[in-house]
């Protein structure tokens, strides 16, 4: 257990759908990044919040969105779903916003758009 | 175009053998980072580079950062099955930015 945990680790939509994946970081990080990692691209950089504050933001869509709460979990919600959006979402997280001890990962939400 | 170029893609080797996995860039990284991702699961920090020229040896296995730190490569000695996983690379672009990956060397060491 790398003290990230998101849910679901399992969705299957339609596509035209919305759906929300959760995370909560490790105790104590202050920074939440989301990934999205397909075979062909790698593993892709979305966005990031700070503290509750949006950082830096990556190849995100503007079907995408996210949030960080002020308990520090995070919400990615994506919309208007097509079957390319399909991928494993990932969550990581880190003590402060500097990359030099790098991050801590979940597990992962395995999205299906059929 | 990728910004860390990782090579080979894919390596199957017996158990034993020694490898080594590259990771090249045409930028210099002021850090770099190795991961191991096994299916099913998200990519665990292995170790960070940060001096050119720095050696890290974390048991079997020995990371290296380019004098010009622009590169890395990482040998593993004596490979075993529980070494199996997808290996990435990673670090900040100029600017403190998140990191970005390599799309991974996916080593599979068979018994």
């Amino acid at each position: 257990d790398s003290g990230v945990t998101q849910t679901p680790k399992h969705l299957i939509t339609a596509t035209g759908q919305r759906v929300t994946l959760r995370c909560s970081p490790r105790s104590g990080d202050l920074s939440v990044y989301w990934y999205q990692q397909s075979l062909d691209q790698g593993l892709q950089f979305l966005i990031q919040y700070y503290n509750g504050e949006e950082r830096a933001k990556g190849n995100i869509l503007e079907r995408f969105s996210a949030q960080q709460f002020p308990d520090l979990h995070s919400e990615l919600n994506l919309s208007s779903l097509e079957l390319g959006d399909s991928a494993l979402y990932f969550c990581a997280s880190s003590r402060e916003a500097r990359q030099l001890y790098g991050y801590t990962f979940g597990s992962g939400t395995r999205l299906t758009v059929v | 175009t990728q910004l860390l170029e990782q090579s080979p893609q894919f390596l199957s080797i017996q158990e034993g053998e020694n490898l080594t996995v590259y990771c090249n860039s045409s930028s210099v990284f002021s850090s770099l980072q190795w991961y191991r991702q096994e299916p099913g699961e998200g990519p665990v920090l292995l170790v960070t580079v940060v001096t050119g020229g720095e050696v890290k040896k974390l048991k079997r296995l020995t990371f290296q950062f380019g004098d010009a730190r622009k590169d890395s490569s990482l040998h593993i000695t004596a490979a075993q099955p529980g070494d199996t996983g997808l290996y990435l690379c990673a670090g900040p672009r100029p600017g403190n930015t998140p990191l970005v990956f390599g799309k991974g060397t996916r080593l599979s060491v068979i018994a």
